[in-house]
């Protein structure tokens, strides 16, 4: 199976900064999705085919990348913002996730 | 409006058998494309896809979890079911179903269930 690594796994940012996640895939990937994830409440898929936006999600987020390689993008960090993400792949079975990247609020 | 909600027994005792139900609206299972999920969540853990039933009945399991799997639908299109067996601590987390489309994301995810296997 297609292994995901996410860096970092904690970070925290203040208002107004630039986050930058990553997602590193064992083989390459066809695309990537992101999904995010409040403390108590289930995931939310956020971004979709590497870099398109979920309903709803603001356009501070990008997406970006391909082969093995993948990033989501904060253009200006916000409160509501700080959350796990999680990437996924689903172009080899199975599914599989990375081990999230916990942000935080400085 | 797409809703998927899934309910379970909260808590059951080690070596027994684990059964969830997901209960959806919105959208219909023998729509061409469509696939239903099971995915679930240890506490303070990352995310492990379990099972999938497409539209035409086909079903997927995670290899590493197959031979205690067993996912279904019933006639009707709007459930679907997972069965997990000989269920352990390790099986203790929060169990969510989600719609998955042929762009392989999931794009609806239910709340959620939490299960705890404890004897």
């Amino acid at each position: 199976e297609i292994v995901l690594t996410q860096s970092p796994t904690t970070m925290a940012a203040s208002p107004g900064e630039k986050v930058t996640l990553t997602c590193r895939a064992s083989s390459s990937v066809s695309y990537m999705h992101w999904y995010q994830q409040r403390s108590g409440t289930s995931p939310k898929l956020w971004i979709y085919e590497t870099s398109k936006l979920a309903s709803g999600v603001p356009n501070r987020f990008s997406g970006s990348g391909s082969g093995t390689s993948y990033s989501l993008t904060i253009n200006s960090m916000e409160t509501e913002d700080a959350a796990t993400y999680y990437c996924q792949q689903g172009s080899s079975y199975p599914d599989t996730f990375g081990a999230g990247t916990k942000l935080e609020l400085k | 409006q797409v809703t998927l909600k899934e309910s379970g027994p909260g808590m059951l005792q080690p070596s027994k058998t684990l059964s969830l139900t997901c209960s959806f609206s919105g959208f219909s299972l023998s729509t061409s494309g469509m696939v239903v999920s099971w995915i679930r969540q240890p506490s303070g853990k990352s995310l492990e896809w379990l099972a999938a039933i497409d539209w035409d009945g086909d079903k997927y399991y995670n290899p590493s979890l197959k031979s205690r799997l067993t996912v279904s639908k019933d006639t009707s299109n709007t459930q679907v079911f997972l069965k997990i067996t000989s269920v352990d601590i390790a099986d203790t987390a929060t169990y969510y179903c989600a719609r998955r489309l042929e762009g392989d994301y999931f794009d609806y995810w239910g709340q959620g269930v939490m299960v705890t296997v404890s004897s």
